[in-house]
């Protein structure tokens, strides 16, 4: 079947500028994450949904960052006034819901941001 | 604060070796821990769950051993290949929600 999507691929762009990146979960899945790794830095989480909601917000790095899921499927990440420091590749991972014995994350392929 | 530590941070080896990646957490209050292996240019693979009730988990050549009051893991790696050197990635989940990972270990094992 279809595992985690992400677009775009690959994204350029110029400081201060807003960019949205996509994230099409498994279907069922009703968690997803968004993480991100910077050039040599680990993986760093940012948030994560719960259906709709998000429980937790706290690895948001500022308030430039947020993101939403609409229809407990799509989540969209959106930086708003682009800065360099924000160049990574953004990663998006689902699951099945918290509390049933699969709570196993599938990977997307990443989106690879460049502010310059 | 959970802390995810893995060791080594990279290991050669030669092919058909067995070998052991390890990981410690700092709380041992987790839901799971997974093992990844990430290659370069490509997105995450999930190798291993454990749930916190589990010991260990086998798939393959693979095995990884879970042992929450030392606060460790382990991933054994039997005959190794060519083809599994890539950086593994210890994921810890913690009973809060947080999700912490481990800086990785980078293994490439040497034909």
């Amino acid at each position: 079947g279809a595992g985690v999507s992400q677009s775009p691929s690959n994204k350029v762009t110029e400081k201060g500028k807003d960019v949205e990146l996509r994230c099409d979960p498994i279907s069922g899945h009703t968690a997803l994450y968004w993480y991100r790794q910077s050039l040599g830095q680990g993986l760093e989480f940012l948030i994560y949904f719960q259906g709709n909601s998000a429980p937790d917000k706290s690895g948001l790095p500022s308030d430039r960052f947020s993101a939403e899921r609409t229809g407990g499927s799509v989540s969209t990440l959106t930086i708003q006034r682009t800065q360099q420091e924000d160049s990574a590749v953004y990663l998006c991972a689902s699951s099945l819901d918290k509390g049933t014995s699969s709570y196993e994350q599938y990977f997307g392929p990443g989106t690879r941001l460049t502010v310059t | 604060k959970q802390e995810v530590t893995q060791i080594p941070a990279a290991l050669s080896v030669p092919e058909g070796e067995n070998l052991v990646l390890n990981c410690s957490f700092t709380d041992s209050a987790i839901y799971n821990l997974q093992w990844f292996r990430q290659d370069p240019g490509k997105g995450l693979t999930s190798l291993l769950l454990i749930q916190s009730s589990q010991r260990e988990q086998t798939s393959g050549r693979l095995n990884a051993s879970l042992d929450k009051s030392s606060g460790r893991s382990t991933l054994y790696i039997a005959a190794s290949q060519p083809g599994d050197s890539a950086t593994y990635l210890c994921v810890v989940t913690h009973r809060d929600d947080k999700i912490i990972f481990g800086k990785g270990t980078r293994l490439h094992i040497l034909p």
